[in-house]
């Protein structure tokens, strides 16, 4: 029972190249989130949407740009990649539980900057 | 600040020895704190979270806000909880933006 659904699992592109990573959820939750995993740094957040047409930066959104519209799916797009934006890339959305946010992740896309 | 420091990045154990994954944090105000975990060629998923006060496979921890800690125990340690764990922090809304911590691989050896 798959609930947040990546694109891509594996990628390889060349810098300069425009990436596009997708995400699409099947939990009609109104949150949905970017982040990237790297040794040692742990998940750093990128971006994240409340709603349709709603984002917002996170920690580190410098040379990434998202699109959200529709409620089930978030796009993370590098318009121009490059070698340090090789890294895993995970996309969770969140529902509200007993006071508290639950994120629920996919099962993330690695991403190759040659 | 809001920051979330694991200061391990690697804890090693026998198996049926204790386990204590460390978690401190800095937040302004009344943070929600979780861990989750990641085993091998698995998702990322919530183990547990303060508020519930439970034991998820007989881990568990205790939030104290004088210390501003939340480390995670578990009293003897299976070779099965060998995985990646992750501290994190949210405050109190309903973006459930989390921060994380960098990770503390947890590796139990038979």
């Amino acid at each position: 029972d798959v609930k947040v659904t990546q694109s891509s699992r594996y990628l390889v592109k060349r810098t300069g190249e425009k990436v596009f990573l997708e995400c699409v959820q099947d939990m009609d939750h109104e949150n949905m989130f970017w982040y990237r995993q790297d040794p040692g740094l742990g998940l750093r957040l990128i971006y994240f949407s409340y709603d349709v047409k709603m984002k917002e930066k996170g920690d580190i959104p410098e040379g990434y740009s998202v699109s959200r519209e529709k409620k089930e799916r978030f796009s993370l797009i590098l318009e121009s990649a490059s070698t340090n934006q090789t890294s895993m890339y995970l996309c969770a959305s969140s529902l509200w539980v007993a006071g508290a946010n639950v994120l629920t992740f996919g099962a993330g896309s690695r991403l190759t900057v040659l | 600040a809001q920051r979330v420091t694991q200061p391990e990045k690697l804890l090693s154990v026998f198996k049926g020895a204790p386990v204590e994954l460390k978690c401190n944090y800095s937040y302004s105000g009344s943070p929600e704190l979780f861990w989750y975990v990641q085993y091998s060629r698995q998702r990322l998923q919530l183990l547990l979270r303060h508020i519930s006060r439970e034991s998820i496979k007989g881990f568990t921890a205790d939030l104290n806000k004088g210390e501003t800690s939340f480390h995670l125990k578990k009293p003897f340690a299976q070779e099965e909880d060998s995985a990646m764990y992750y501290c994190a922090l949210s405050g109190r809304s309903n973006t459930g933006k989390l921060i994380f911590g960098q990770g503390t691989t947890l590796q139990v050896k038979p």
